[in-house]
């Protein structure tokens, strides 16, 4: 496609539902990320793939945040029995090389997650 | 980990006037660094970058300084207009760390 591509765009759910949330990249880049976005905050990581290498997840600020990355493509991140301080919008960037090449990352336009 | 201050955290600049935002960082190593400007509600845009083997770079009304030794970094819009208004994020990477660290953003408004 001609960007990063997430959805969904809007996500309200209940406190304690399991939410998954998609990242189609930029065709033909190997690096994929996650941020979250907290209101008027700045950008947190969240987790790094590159390629076929294990991602990075240090980011991840519990173990009820997960995501994989599929054929290369397609990215999920998976939030479990969510609760309220999880509500922000999360961005999906990915960029054409990862490690040492400091490509320029280019973002989605977000889900933004509301918990009831 | 890196540690990238920005501020101010909000700016009013009269239109045509100039605007400056800073940045530190503390990671010596950091070697990339971009600028990304973010509308309400829109994702985040990268307008300019700047890598450490230069100290300045410039794209029109848009121009990024380097301090390397200060370990300081500035964007600088010249002749602002109405559209330059959004929250601007300075970012900072290191060789072999792919994990950008963030500013905590500035609020750009101009002022017609």
């Amino acid at each position: 496609g001609a960007g990063v591509s997430q959805s969904p765009s809007n996500k309200v759910t209940e406190k304690g539902k399991d939410v998954e949330l998609r990242c189609d990249p930029i065709s033909g880049h190997t690096a994929l990320y996650w941020y979250r976005q907290s209101l008027g905050q700045g950008l947190e990581f969240l987790i790094y793939f590159q390629g076929n290498s294990a991602p990075d997840k240090s980011g991840l600020p519990s173990d009820r945040f997960s995501a994989e990355r599929t054929g290369g493509s397609v990215s999920t991140l998976t939030i479990q029995r969510t609760q309220q301080e999880d509500s922000a919008v999360y961005l999906c960037a990915s960029s054409p090389w990862g490690a040492g090449s400091n490509q320029p990352q280019h973002f989605g336009d977000g889900t933004r997650l509301s918990i009831l | 980990g890196e540690n990238v201050e920005q501020h101010p955290s909000t700016l009013s600049v009269q239109e045509g006037d100039s605007a400056v935002i800073k940045c530190t960082y503390s990671d010596s190593a950091s070697n990339y660094f971009p600028w990304y400007k973010q509308e309400l509600g829109k994702r985040p845009q990268l307008i300019i970058d700047i890598r450490s083997n230069v100290g300045e770079k410039k794209d029109q009304r848009i121009a990024v300084t380097l301090n390397k030794t200060a370990k300081h970094f500035s964007l600088h819009i010249t002749e602002t207009q109405p559209e330059d208004s959004a929250v601007y994020f300075c970012a900072a990477l290191r060789f072999g760390n792919e994990k950008l660290t963030f500013g905590t953003g500035t609020r750009l408004t101009i002022i017609p």
